[in-house]
């Protein structure tokens, strides 16, 4: 069965910092792998998308990386704002188990200004 | 519409009662899907509709949940006998296809007293 953890839980930095999520997969055999954004009390908004073939994702200071074989993804933030304080979930899309998505528990985001 | 609807966004019930919850996906948007997502965890797969069919239903916790979007469209989730577990907020995604990225409604909170 699919386990997708995050680390850390929980993270406070001050503005401007450059900062790096983990997220770990336990399955390799992945179609694709989704970082999303959740805002208290708000759905989820998509940040990027990297298909199992691909190694990196990049859009404005955001860049995702894959690593397929390890089970591993991180999503760097660059120049971090108060903007940017959310909850940051990463889920993978499996090939085994259908079309549904697994998803991580999430890491909150505290950006100080 | 430019995105994702569910409707109601709010929803009290007592316990055993009957609830349905609407979400209009994305025009075009072939796939969509239900999750379910309690305080402080990520969202947690129900179902997987491709078109009219639900291509996975292997989430729904129990015979209570139903779900169906008979015109490949609107798809309704039905919870029967609610219990106090129930309580939670349910998202609905959809996506062009089924390995293409997914965008999020903004949920319906369901509390059941």
């Amino acid at each position: 069965k699919q386990e997708v953890t995050q680390i850390p839980a929980a993270l406070s930095v001050p503005e401007g910092e450059n900062l790096v999520l983990n997220c770990s997969f336990t399955d390799s055999a992945i179609y694709n792998l989704q970082w999303f954004r959740q805002d208290p009390g708000k759905g989820l908004t998509s940040l990027l998308l990297i298909q199992s073939s691909q190694r990196e994702q990049t859009s404005g200071r955001l860049n995702a990386s894959l690593d397929k074989s390890s089970g591993r993804s991180t999503l760097y933030i660059a120049a971090s704002q108060p903007g940017d304080s959310a909850t940051y979930l990463c889920a993978v899309r499996q090939v085994d188990y259908g079309q549904n998505f697994v998803f991580g528990p999430g890491t909150r985001l505290s950006v100080l200004p | 519409g430019a995105g994702v609807s569910q409707t109601p966004s709010n929803k009290v019930t007592e316990k055993g009662k009957y609830v349905e919850l609407r979400c209009d996906p994305i025009s075009g948007h072939t796939a969509l899907y239900w999750y379910r997502q309690s305080l402080g965890q990520g969202p947690e797969f129900l179902i997987y509709f491709q078109g009219t069919g639900a291509a996975d239903d292997s989430g729904l916790p129990n015979d209570r949940f139903f779900a169906v979007r008979p015109e490949g469209s609107v798809s309704t989730l039905k919870i029967q006998r609610t219990e106090r577990g129930d309580s939670a907020v349910y998202l609905c995604a959809s996506s062009l296809s089924g390995n293409n990225e997914q965008f999020f409604g903004p949920g319906t909170r369901l509390t059941v007293l």
